[in-house]
């Protein structure tokens, strides 16, 4: 069974560095990796995600996450915090090319930016 | 207007009680999900369906069960809830794409299980 690994349930980070959110995902087979962002009060949405040869993904609001299969790894980084980027960051996994596979999502990393 | 919505969005209700949730989309997806999220333990699949004829459990599906009545529409019950139930309810609809499918949420339905 596929699992997702979200390193640290909360980082904290000062408005303008760095963001390094960790995901390693256990497979035999490289899967589609996916990343979502829930803020405050609403539902989660789609950051990005890895589904093809392309290992370094750019998503929305200035996020990208590589894909490193030596290191079962998809991290998310963003070279710049804004205050706005508080919010609750999801990793999830399904199984590449099975058009019947389910999402798992990591346990979820809180994002805590200070001014 | 929100292309996917749940109602309600806060629910108080006393152990024992039925109760249902509910969820339409207008995004025309064949596929939707309920997923139950609680604090430091991510969001788990409860049921999904890939089509109207199609009902699948998920991880935790006991104590749930689930209706499809239309394409648009899929709705979560809890037969006798119980506290542990407490917890924030989403709903979410996809499009087949091979697995590479981005799932879209609704806002949610807070459940209080007193």
């Amino acid at each position: 069974a596929q699992s997702v690994t979200q390193l640290g349930s909360h980082v904290s980070v000062s408005e303008g560095a760095l963001v390094l959110l960790r995901c390693n995902y256990s497979s035999s087979v490289p899967p589609y990796l996916f990343w979502y962002v829930q803020y405050p009060n609403q539902g989660l949405q789609l950051l990005l995600k890895y589904t093809s040869a392309a290992t370094l993904v750019k998503g929305i609001n200035g996020f990208e996450a590589e894909f490193k299969k030596s290191e079962t790894s998809f991290h998310l980084t963003k070279p710049s915090a804004h205050m706005s980027d508080a919010a609750e960051y999801f990793c999830a996994v399904t199984e590449r090319d099975s058009g019947y596979s389910t999402l798992t999502f990591g346990k979820g990393t809180m994002l805590l930016v200070s001014p | 207007d929100a292309d996917v919505t749940q109602t309600p969005r806060n629910r108080i209700t006393k152990t024992g009680k039925r109760i249902m949730l509910e969820c339409s989309q207008t995004k025309g997806h064949d596929r939707m999900y309920w997923y139950r999220q609680d604090p430091g333990l991510g969001l788990r699949l409860i049921y999904y369906s890939f089509d109207v004829k199609d009902i699948n459990k998920g991880e935790i599906s006991d104590g749930y069960s689930v209706s499809r009545q239309a394409q648009a529409k899929f709705s979560l019950s809890l037969e006798s809830a119980i506290p542990n139930q407490t917890a924030l309810y989403f709903c979410a609809t996809s499009e087949p794409t091979s697995g590479q499918e981005t799932q879209y949420f609704g806002p949610g339905t807070r459940l209080l299980v007193l």
